[in-house]
């Protein structure tokens, strides 16, 4: 079974710093996704950014990039000028090619220092 | 274009009542997918629906079912509620077809006392 850790429950950052999110991954297939959740304190889980395993590019978008390490099973998020609006819960979520559901991590509670 | 909804927002009920949570997708959605998200946990997947049957199941008793009607709109039943059952419930919609981006309601919040 496909497994995903967190290893930070806590991490903060300054305003307009940067700060990364730690994710590994197990699984056995060569086929899957990997994503980051954001989830705020309005509970509603909001895509951040997604990694497919057989694109060798990390993705960006915007503020968000993610250091995906295929070998090494291990996909960072980072958030660069952090924000206030970027407090929340963020999720590392894994879904397999031929599978629908997704398998989260155990989450890491950023907090943002004005 | 509204989002996935959800109702109720929140509920409570007593152990071994029963318990209904409705979902409404994304417009133009055909797939549904039910999590139960404890307090300080990750969600964990509960069933997905397509074509108004259940197409996978996570690791949860037969308590748990679910129904997904014509208009892609679907429930979730959990009977003989423990106290366990407490949680945060969350439906996702997405297209069966192409790459299956998940896009999640507010949830329901489930109190069992």
């Amino acid at each position: 079974a496909q497994t995903v850790t967190q290893s930070q429950p806590e991490m903060s950052v300054q305003e307009a710093e940067t700060v990364t999110l730690s994710c590994t991954y197990d699984t056995s297939e060569s086929d899957y996704y990997l994503f980051w959740y954001k989830q705020p304190p309005s509970r509603q889980m909001i895509l951040v950014i997604r990694q497919e395993a057989y694109k060798q590019q990390n993705a960006t978008e915007n503020r968000f990039s993610v250091n995906f390490q295929k070998a090494a099973k291990s996909f960072s998020l980072k958030i660069s000028d952090s924000q206030l609006g970027d407090a929340a819960m963020y999720f590392c979520a894994y879904r397999s090619g031929s599978a629908r559901q997704l398998t989260f991590g155990s989450g890491t509670q950023l907090t943002v220092l004005p | 274009d509204a989002g996935v909804t959800q109702s109720p927002t929140h509920l409570i009920k007593t152990r071994g009542q029963q318990v209904t949570l409705r979902c409404s997708p994304k417009s133009g959605h055909d797939t549904v997918s039910w999590y139960q998200q404890a307090l300080g946990q990750g969600p964990q997947f509960i069933f997905q629906y397509y074509e108004e049957e259940e197409r996978q199941r996570g690791n949860f008793p037969d308590r748990f079912s679910g129904h997904q009607f014509p208009n892609y709109s679907s429930e979730l039943n959990v009977n003989a509620l423990l106290l366990g059952d407490s949680a945060l419930y969350l439906c996702a919609s997405s297209l069966i077809s192409g790459y299956n981006e998940q896009f999640f309601g507010p949830g329901t919040r489930l109190t069992v006392l």
